[in-house]
């Protein structure tokens, strides 16, 4: 498909073990964007890479979180030892520019930590 | 600290009739404001969006009005329809910025 695809759909993980989720953006599109959606809030945004510029990584919630884009297209986000509060919905987003202007979401991956 | 508000969780409109969704936000340095749509298991989907130099944008059946000196802006919808039940979500970004604000969203349940 020419969507924005994203992998697993779903994870259960047990606290403590780290997990990857895998993103892969739209071809062409030079911007990628991790979010997170808790369950009853808005979405969150976690980090963001343009082209081969050093990531804005200001959304992470703490040093657990890390993230990596490899060749400008698959990006994976990586949580190590889990936490119950990780629980959330993963969403990655990709675009053709920068300054925020329409960005295309992917289906997103519900981690959950048990 | 939230920057963008959208204080109505739902919304219930009969089939038909306008649906009106209401966002807040207090950044004054937002410059560009969108509106998704976001159906259960899927992706939020962009729906319509205005520059701050705008005070209405409309598509089809969609039109956002932005009140920069109120800070508000809304999402109208006419007619609604079912297919329209969805959670709306308004999103800001600032001069510049690279990435989106999020409000919490709202839930819209169009009957028929």
């Amino acid at each position: 498909g020419a969507g924005v695809s994203q992998s697993p759909s779903n994870k259960v993980t047990e606290k403590g073990k780290d997990v990857e989720l895998r993103c892969d953006p739209i071809s062409g599109h030079t911007a990628l964007y991790w979010y997170r959606q808790s369950l009853g809030q808005g979405l969150e945004f976690l980090i963001y890479f343009q082209g081969n510029s050093a990531p804005d990584k200001s959304g992470l919630p703490s040093d657990r979180f890390s993230a990596e884009r490899t060749g400008g297209s698959v990006s994976t986000l990586t949580i190590q030892r889990t936490q119950q509060e990780d629980s959330a919905v993963y969403l990655c987003a990709s675009s053709t520019s920068t300054g925020g202007y329409e960005q295309y979401f992917g289906p997103g991956t519900r981690l959950t930590v048990t | 600290d939230q920057q963008v508000k959208q204080n109505s969780p739902s919304l219930s409109v009969q089939e038909g009739r306008i649906s009106i969704l209401n966002c807040d936000y207090t950044n004054s340095m937002f410059d560009y404001f969108l509106w998704y749509k976001k159906y259960p298991a899927e992706g939020p989907t962009f729906l319509i969006s205005i520059s701050s130099i705008k005070d209405k944008n409309e598509d089809g059946r969609f039109t956002v009005f932005l009140n920069k000196s109120a800070k508000h802006l809304s999402l109208h919808i006419v007619p609604s329809q079912p297919g329209d039940s969805a959670v709306y979500f308004c999103a800001a970004s600032a001069i510049g910025g690279n990435k989106l604000v999020f409000g919490a969203g709202t839930i819209l349940r169009v009957k028929s």
